[in-house]
């Protein structure tokens, strides 16, 4: 079937290499970002998330960075597996409202 | 075990006829949603519904519809007039009301329309 991938912006990395994906966010007023991965024909997933009045928060082999200043995000992949090819999306939420705003996706291909 | 179901994983219509596609939550959700995806595309938000029998349009709702008539449940129609409906659904659900604003996604369904 169709992939949810096709025609966006992709990394391509070793297995064992540290990845980072990066996202710009339009909105100064957004105050909760999180991470998503999305498999191919699957719902997505959530990874990490952060709030604004941080910069940097860690998981399980992840690291979401903010830079508000420049209204940036990223998300590092540690020690990368063949597991994490996905596609993944940052989201944005502005306090007071119960809807997110996604980011277009990155797909991570990992080869062996 | 608790989280989201979506049916038919895949739906194949003749264009021209209606079709309904199921959200069903046991997560205890207050809000729901409906995303469409496109090759290439984020997710884009069709409808969403805070509360049981209140709804908005989000930024494509032109040709669909939705109901809220349980907690649980949350049925997208995508009608006739919706001009390119085939795309890949999907259905989440959060608890707005006590934030973060995290979603909780399904599984997703495929609808082909020809």
């Amino acid at each position: 079937g169709e992939s949810v991938g096709l025609h966006l912006p992709t990394l391509s990395v070793q297995e064992g290499d540290n990845s980072i994906i990066n996202c710009a966010y339009s909105n100064s007023a957004s105050d909760y970002f999180i991470w998503y991965k999305q498999e191919s024909g699957k719902g997505p997933q959530f990874i990490i998330d952060i709030r604004s009045n941080m910069d940097k928060r860690q998981g399980q082999r992840v690291t979401v960075l903010l830079n508000k200043t420049v209204k940036h995000l990223s998300l590092q992949i540690a020690a990368t597996q063949p597991g994490d090819s996905a596609v993944y999306f940052c989201a944005e939420n502005i306090g007071g409202y119960s809807t997110l705003t996604f980011g277009k996706g990155t797909m991570l291909l990992v080869s062996p | 075990d608790g989280g989201i179901t979506q049916s038919p994983k895949y739906l194949f219509r003749k264009e021209g006829q209606n079709v309904t596609l199921s959200c069903e939550q046991n997560l205890n959700h207050d809000a729901m949603y409906w995303y469409r995806q496109d090759p290439g595309q984020g997710l884009r938000l069709i409808y969403y519904s805070q509360i049981v029998n209140d709804f908005q349009k989000g930024d494509i709702a032109e040709g669909y519809s939705v109901s809220r008539e349980k907690k649980e449940s949350f049925p997208l129609t995508v009608t006739s007039a919706q001009k390119n409906p085939t795309a890949f659904y999907l259905c989440a659900s959060s608890n707005p009301g006590t934030g973060p604003y995290e979603q909780y996604f399904g599984p997703g369904t495929r609808l082909t329309v020809t």
